[in-house]
């Protein structure tokens, strides 16, 4: 079965900053991947996806991530930070395996953004 | 508001009862995904419908239950509740492409005192 490696739980960045949240999941064959944003008290929403075409993605708030298929790696990246921007973030995989269709996700990055 | 309605938003309930929540997808959607989101467990694939049937399985406890209606609304249904039961459960929507991204209900959290 897949599964979704992400290795910073907690990353604590000033305003600014850059950001680069890891992202590894195990599975050899076809993938789409995806990043998720959660905000306190809110639901998950998208922040961008890949499924085929040009391995660097961009999505949205300035967000992209790249995918790197030699490494098994799909890391989200933002060059400069807002407060606003503190929340947790998943990334998930989505394989072809039949009719399922189900998302895994990691365990989760949450960050905390000082202003 | 993603397009996906959860209810209810907070239930509380003791422990044995049953409880049922309720998602109704996105326009459009016909794939309803079911996940439990807990701290020491993290976001876990319960269960899939596509039109009404069972698409695919996770870690679904033999407690626990659901269906998708013609309507395509769905149910998850969870009996003899446990203290450790207690979670935020999210249903999400698509359209069961390759694809498919989701579209996540703001989630029902459930408290089993």
């Amino acid at each position: 079965a897949q599964s979704v490696s992400q290795h910073n739980h907690h990353v604590i960045l000033s305003e600014a900053a850059s950001l680069e949240l890891g992202c590894n999941y195990s599975y050899g064959g076809t993938v789409n991947l995806f990043w998720y944003v959660q905000y306190p008290g809110q639901h998950l929403q998208l922040l961008l996806k890949y499924f085929s075409g040009d391995p660097l993605v961009k999505g949205i708030k300035g967000f992209e991530a790249e995918f790197i298929k030699s490494k098994f790696s799909f890391n989200l990246r933002k060059p400069s930070v807002q407060w606003s921007d503190t929340a947790e973030y998943f990334c998930a995989v989505n394989i072809s395996s039949g009719s399922a269709r189900q998302l895994t996700f990691g365990s989760g990055t949450q960050l905390t953004v000082l202003p | 508001d993603s397009g996906v309605t959860q209810t209810p938003k907070h239930l509380i309930t003791a422990t044995g009862q049953r409880v049922t929540l309720r998602c109704s997808p996105r326009s459009g959607d016909l794939s309803v995904y079911w996940y439990q989101q807990s701290l020491d467990q993290g976001l876990q694939f319960l269960i899939q419908y596509y039109n009404g049937e069972e698409r695919a399985k996770g870690n679904i406890l033999e407690r626990f239950s659901a269906q998708q209606f013609p309507d395509l609304h769905s149910e998850l249904n969870l009996s003899s509740l446990e203290l450790g039961d207690s979670a935020l459960y999210f249903c999400a929507s698509g359209s069961g492409g390759r694809s498919d991204g989701y579209t996540f209900g703001s989630g029902t959290r459930l408290t089993v005192v």
